[in-house]
């Protein structure tokens, strides 16, 4: 069972067309949630971390929530610039002493 | 200041061959990660150094993988004999601080074919 899941899988949008990308986990005992940004052929870009239900943060157009079960990641009135891969990762007891565990990734495309 | 830097961008092998990885984490941090996506799945921890130290590698596949940190600098990443299904896209983070601070800096990444 996957304990990352993001959704959806792949979004294609229109600039300005606001939205928000899905971070579900399952694991007990979350440390942190982390939003990543990556671009093709680049490493992930680190974004966000979140600690604790309720907690929220911004950058830009960007915003991250995160509740007890999942993360959104809201992008307000996006550029082609924004398009990438957004990457969800958890830290958490017994996940191993420092390693992220993620998800999939959300492949997000703004057109002009 | 230089980011992560792996080398080789890209390698292709043949089954059974060797190859070794290298990561230049940024100067300064301590705390050196291997990470692997294999193609269609997400990515997956290996392990982690702390300085020269081994603190985790419940990651590492088998016994084909071998990490090493020198001097607590630079680290490779052996893969011997390598398989096929070891294909994938290796990244090296680096980061100064532990525990909740987990703004780890990747590196591009390496690109394994084993054919």
């Amino acid at each position: 069972e996957d304990q990352v899941t993001q959704s959806p899988e792949a979004l294609r949008l229109q600039e300005g067309e606001s939205s928000s990308l899905n971070c579900s986990y399952t694991v007990s005992g979350l440390r942190g949630l982390f939003w990543y940004r990556q671009d093709p052929g680049k490493g992930p870009e680190f974004l966000f971390t979140l600690y604790s239900a309720g907690e929220e943060k911004e950058k830009e157009r960007l915003k991250a929530t995160l509740t007890k079960k999942e993360s959104f990641l809201h992008i307000t009135a996006p550029k082609p610039e924004d398009s990438a891969t957004y990457l969800c990762a958890v830290q958490y007891l017994g996940g191993g002493a420092d390693g992220l565990t993620f998800g999939k990734g959300t492949h997000l495309i703004i057109q002009p | 200041e230089a980011g992560v830097t792996q080398f080789p961008s890209h390698s292709v092998i043949e089954k059974g061959q060797t190859v070794t990885l290298r990561c230049d984490p940024i100067s300064g941090h301590d705390n050196l990660y291997w990470y692997r996506r294999v193609m269609g799945k997400e990515i997956k921890f290996l392990l982690h150094f702390v300085k020269e130290s081994k603190q985790d590698e419940s990651g590492m596949p088998n016994n084909r993988f071998l990490a090493e940190r020198t001097g607590g600098t630079y680290s490779t990443l052996k893969v011997q004999p390598a398989e096929l299904e070891d294909s994938g896209v290796y990244f090296c983070a680096s980061s100064q601080a532990r525990g909740f601070n987990r703004e780890l800096f990747f590196g591009e990444g390496s690109r394994l074919t084993v054919l």
